[in-house]
């Protein structure tokens, strides 16, 4: 069985620029998360999504946004980007919400911006 | 958010048992102990997971404090396969909060 994917793995963007990463969850998985983990660093939270509706949101700010679709996958949005949002973005897919499920990280997308 | 506390860095030696240590004094009483490994360049790997029991599964092993506020992940023999960050997160309904993680070394 496939487990969390992402696209794209790698990419550059200039500041300024928008980017949209994109992730299909585990097959049955109805929750989709969204962490940023910059280097040294563990991940840090940024979204939520069950069923197709925000849950949880972290502290970034509105330059970033999400959303989940019919099928269960997702697309993470970061306009006007900045130096600082370099980072590795990881997808993590559960059964339900968080609590007590297993939740499974797909491989990232890095994100370089010059 | 409150996060987790672990040594930066441990070091064990091949085919010995490891024991990471993980302080989470704030954990409230539904949040569940969740545990990660991950290599570079790579996403983190789920290790194991748990509320109050101690847990077991074919990768590790999960000892839980009674009062909640510490936690052990047991590697039983440890391989060089093992060497990674080893990262104590806690979780929410919605999230999961991470530390900075412990560096484990591995040797032969």
């Amino acid at each position: 069985d496939a487990g969390v994917t992402q696209s794209p793995t790698h990419l550059i963007k200039t500041r300024g620029q928008q980017v949209t990463l994109r992730c299909s969850p585990i097959s049955g998985h109805k929750s989709v998360s969204w962490y940023q983990q910059v280097l040294g660093q563990g991940p840090q939270f940024i979204f939520q999504y069950y069923e197709k509706e925000e849950r949880g949101r972290g502290n970034f700010p509105d330059r970033f946004s999400a959303r989940q679709f019919p099928n269960y996958s997702s697309e993470l949005n970061v306009n006007a980007l900045l130096l600082g949002d370099s980072a590795l973005y990881l997808c993590a897919s559960s059964l339900a919400l968080v609590s007590g499920n297993t939740i499974y990280f797909g491989e990232g997308s890095w994100l370089t911006v010059v | 958010d409150a996060k987790t506390t672990q040594p930066n860095s441990m070091e064990s030696n091949e085919e010995e048992p490891v024991h990471l240590p993980c302080n989470h004094s704030t954990i409230s009483g539904t949040d569940y102990i969740h545990w990660y490994r991950q290599l570079p360049s790579q996403g983190p790997e789920y290790v194991i997971h748990g509320l109050t029991s101690n847990v077991n599964n074919r990768m590790a092993s999960l000892a839980i404090a009674e009062d909640r506020k510490s936690s052990t992940l047991i590697l039983h023999r440890a391989t060089l396969r093992d060497a990674a960050v080893y990262y104590c997160t806690r979780s929410s309904n919605y999230k999961l909060t991470f530390g900075k993680g412990t560096l484990l070394t591995v040797n032969p």
